[in-house]
């Protein structure tokens, strides 16, 4: 069955400076891939998703994520955060051994030092 | 446009009770997806509506049960609470049922079970 790892329950970055969030899947068969992100009090938001095509998918707010098929990951990245970038993040897959239902990392908490 | 709202916010139940949590989906969606994030971890899948029928169900017993209506907002039912069943219950609408559809989600209803 499928499975999403996120690495790093936390990681703190300074104002200004780049982020990665990692996200690995251990099913490599037809995914789709998605990262969410959830602000203090408020519903999930869609940042980007992987359906096909070109590996590097550009999201909102500046984030974009690589399909990486032989390691069978979709890391996140931005190049400068902001404190507005404050939240937790979490990755998402879908393939046919889920009937194409999310299953979802366990998240990991973006936190910005000024 | 309405996004996605969820009644009530906060619930306090106790073992064996029951419990109704409600789902208005954004204006023109037509599928209503269910979660349930424990604390600390990523959500989990329950069950999907599309069209006023069930159209997939994840590993959760049959005291977890659903009705979607038919201006299609949603019920989500527990019946015989364990305390395991505090989480937040989130709910997601999309247009269409299918898998690359954007879920776009509610702020969540907080249930604890004593």
């Amino acid at each position: 069955a499928q499975s999403v790892t996120q690495l790093d329950s936390q990681v703190p970055v300074f104002e200004e400076a780049p982020v990665e969030l990692r996200c690995n899947y251990s099913s490599s068969v037809s995914v789709y891939l998605f990262w969410y992100v959830q602000y203090p009090n408020q519903g999930l938001q869609l940042l980007l998703k992987y359906l096909s095509g070109s590996t590097l998918v550009k999201g909102i707010n500046g984030f974009e994520a690589e399909f990486n098929k032989s390691q069978t990951s979709f890391h996140l990245r931005k190049p400068s955060v902001h404190i507005s970038d404050t939240a937790e993040y979490f990755c998402a897959v879908s393939d046919r051994d889920s009937n194409y239902q999310l299953i979802w990392g366990a998240g990991t908490k973006l936190i910005i030092k000024p | 446009e309405t996004g996605v709202t969820q009644s009530p916010t906060h619930l306090i139940k106790t073992r064996g009770q029951q419990v109704t949590l409600r789902c208005s989906s954004q204006s023109g969606h037509n599928t209503v997806s269910w979660y349930q994030q424990a604390l600390g971890q990523g959500p989990q899948f329950i069950f999907q509506y599309y069209r006023e029928e069930e159209n997939g169900r994840g590993n959760f017993p049959p005291r977890f049960s659903g009705l979607q209506f038919p201006n299609y907002s949603s019920e989500l039912n527990v019946n015989a609470l364990e305390l395991d069943d505090s989480a937040l219950y989130l709910c997601a609408s999309s247009f269409g049922g299918g898998s690359t559809d954007t879920q776009y989600f509610g702020p969540g209803t907080r249930l604890t079970v004593l």
